[in-house]
């Protein structure tokens, strides 16, 4: 089992430019998680999705947070445009729907 | 928002000793959760406690669950270096069935010295 795994592991860019964060959960995991990590806030849930629906968005900062589930195997956040407040470490987390969740090793997002 | 809070934020103790930590949560909950996570990685799941249970074991780590103190415990004992790592605990609310979000709480430095 590979795990979950997200892309890129790093990402420096520009403000203003778009991000896109990836996410392949475990395979048979119904539930997916989307977490931001800093240092003042901690780890906050942005969104999650049971069944590749998204359940509940109301963790998204703003309208400048999307994310998707196009199917059961990917999963994509963006921010566009992003911002030198979007710098943080962004987790994907999957799970079977009430069961403990895996955690992927983030992507660490750097917006200058 | 966060709903469980750990105690102490930073703890560093010596190889072979035990390390504690606690964590304080304000509503009714299902199951409780604690988790690790090292330098650069995501978080790993360690234990979960049901809120029908008090205590529960797992190797190395001891859990105990008050309910009606709405708090927990993770007890690390015979600490080796490899445990340096943060300690999160995560809860979920007793409420909509098909909510399963977790809050996290700040988690607990633990540092082993060796």
């Amino acid at each position: 089992d590979a795990g979950v795994i997200q892309s890129p592991r790093h990402e420096v860019t520009e403000m203003g430019q778009e991000v896109t964060l990836r996410c392949k959960p475990i395979s048979g995991h119904n539930s997916l998680f989307w977490y931001r990590q800093t240092m003042m806030r901690g780890l906050e849930l942005l969104i999650y999705f049971n069944n590749n629906v998204p359940i509940d968005d109301s963790g998204m900062p703003e309208d400048r947070f999307s994310a998707k589930m196009p199917n059961a195997s990917f999963s994509t956040l963006k921010i566009q445009p992003s911002e030198p407040r979007d710098s943080a470490v962004y987790f994907c987390a999957s799970s079977v729907v009430s069961q403990p969740q895996h955690f992927g090793d983030g992507t660490r997002l750097s917006i200058l | 928002s966060q709903q469980g809070e750990e105690d102490p934020q930073a703890l560093s103790i010596q190889e072979g000793e035990n390390a504690t930590m606690n964590c304080s949560y304000k509503t009714s909950i299902n199951n409780l959760q604690w988790y690790r996570q090292n330098s650069g990685r995501g978080l790993v799941h360690l234990i979960l406690i049901r809120s029908n249970e008090r205590e529960k074991h797992s190797g190395r780590l001891r859990v105990t669950l008050d309910t009606s103190k709405k708090s927990s415990s993770l007890l690390i004992t015979a600490s080796r270096a490899a445990d340096t790592a943060s300690y999160f605990c995560a809860t979920d609310a007793i409420g909509n069935s098909n909510d399963y979000k977790l809050s996290f709480g700040a988690g607990t430095t633990v540092t082993v010295r060796a």
